[in-house]
């Protein structure tokens, strides 16, 4: 049973455009939610966090959005560089339950010049 | 500072036999967790150690068992194993078992089992 999904396995995007990331829970006991990014051959970068209690939460360019009504999030870039392209994963956990993160499949975004 | 560090970076192995996997945390992190990647699956949670005890544990089948020591570095074993083992095997560390700040992964070991 995926509990975090990422119905978009790519994305491409134009430079200097926004991006939108999106992610689908069926957890309601999940209570914080996070994106990481990753390039071929390291490891998952953290990006930003979110807590349930909140419903956007933003860092320089990149924004996330949470609606928990339909347990939908999304991760904004704005605006797109070249050096996004990687792979993106959501994750979500809840918190004083058994709390291990669970990711998603992740979404392949390509920035095109 | 150096950042969380696994070793081997890459491994071949035959099915059957059992491997080995270390992964060194950020000095003064003392949650280490593990994560299976698969193409078709993405990251899975494997476990995840806390002052040398287990706090969780995956969906993963016993073959898959780790342990962590009193520096906080962790290894991982697979007994016996399989064709479908094949992955990238990433070791993330925390100062605390709160993940919302975000864990500081490894590079990884690239297990192929032949």
């Amino acid at each position: 049973d995926q509990q975090v999904k990422q119905n978009s396995p790519s994305l491409s995007v134009q430079e200097g455009r926004i991006s939108i990331l999106n992610c689908d829970y069926t957890n309601s006991m999940f209570d914080y939610f996070l994106w990481y990014k990753k390039y071929p051959a390291e490891g998952p970068t953290f990006l930003i966090s979110i807590s349930s209690i909140k419903d956007k939460n933003e860092d320089g360019r990149f924004t996330v959005f949470l609606n928990k009504s339909a347990k939908h999030l999304s991760l904004h870039i704005v605006p797109s560089q070249p050096g996004d392209s990687a792979v993106y994963f959501c994750a979500a956990s809840a918190r004083n339950r058994d709390d291990k993160i669970i990711f998603g499949k992740g979404t392949r975004l390509h920035i095109l010049p | 500072k150096a950042g969380v560090t696994q070793t081997p970076r890459y491994l071949i192995k035959t099915r059957g036999q059992q491997v080995t996997l270390s992964c060194s945390p950020i000095s003064g992190h003392r949650s280490v967790s593990w994560y299976q990647q698969t193409p078709g699956q993405g990251l899975q949670f494997l476990f995840e150690y806390f002052s040398e005890t287990q706090r969780n544990k995956g969906n993963f089948p016993g073959r898959f068992s780790g342990r962590q020591f009193s520096n906080s570095r962790s290894e991982m074993n697979v007994s016996t194993l399989e064709l479908g083992d094949s992955a990238l095997y990433l070791c993330a560390s925390s100062q605390t078992t709160d993940a919302y700040y975000g864990y500081t992964f490894g590079s990884g070991t690239r297990l192929t089992v032949v």
